[in-house]
């Protein structure tokens, strides 16, 4: 039963690129969460999504970051024109049920823009 | 949702127990304790939960007094891979998301 998949690992973008960092869950979760971790900082809650649906996103910026949770296929946390202050880890974590207190997490995308 | 305290970081030697204490005055009453941990460029992992009194499994012990103000978590006999950063935060069923401070680092040293 393989774990919380994330990809790309490391990610290289120069700013004003996009940054698309995919998540699959573990086998039979549906809820899926998105958290950054900024260095020498503890993680932050940016989204909740549910298949097809955002449940919370109240830690997403407003501009530039936008996620989904498609029917079929991984979760997206897209990041349009991305700036220096974007580099950071940013990590996934997929629970069977809302209000889990088990979350698994994957082992986060590393985003450096240049 | 309650504000958790712990020390910023800890350093230990092999072979010996750590007591990493968290401090949660305004704790709900409907609130576990719950403790991540997070090696060096991994997600966290979840590793213990409790409400009261004390809860042990095979990676630590937890230990939550009676007035339930504070929490403590037990690593007996630490060994180099023990180092990582530990989380504890608050839950219960009504939270819908998992609300991480800055943790305890912990070192062991040989």
């Amino acid at each position: 039963n393989a774990g919380v998949m994330q990809n790309p690992r490391h990610l290289v973008r120069r700013r004003g690129q996009e940054a698309r960092l995919r998540c699959s869950p573990m086998k039979g979760h549906s809820h899926v969460y998105w958290y950054r971790q900024l260095p020498e900082e503890g993680l932050k809650f940016m989204v909740y999504l549910q298949k097809e649906n955002i449940i919370d996103e109240s830690g997403m910026p407003k501009e530039r970051f936008s996620a989904e949770f498609p029917k079929e296929g991984p979760s997206i946390l897209r990041i349009q024109q991305v700036v220096r202050g974007d580099s950071a880890a940013y990590f996934c974590a997929s629970s069977p049920s809302k209000g889990n207190e088990k979350l698994f997490f994957g082992s986060g995308t590393q985003l450096s823009v240049l | 949702l309650a504000k958790t305290t712990q020390p910023i970081s800890m350093d230990s030697y092999e072979g010996q127990e750590v007591n990493i204490t968290c401090s949660h005055n305004n704790i709900a009453t409907n609130d576990y304790i719950t403790w991540y941990q997070q090696f060096p460029s991994q997600g966290p992992r979840f590793i213990i939960q409790g409400y009261k009194t004390k809860v042990t499994n095979e990676v630590a012990s937890l230990f939550i007094p009676a007035d339930r103000k504070s929490s403590t978590l037990s690593l007996p006999r630490v060994s180099l891979s023990d180092t990582a950063v530990y989380y504890c935060l608050p839950w219960n069923s009504g939270y819908s998301t998992l609300t991480f401070g800055k943790g305890t680092m912990l070192l062991v040293s040989p």
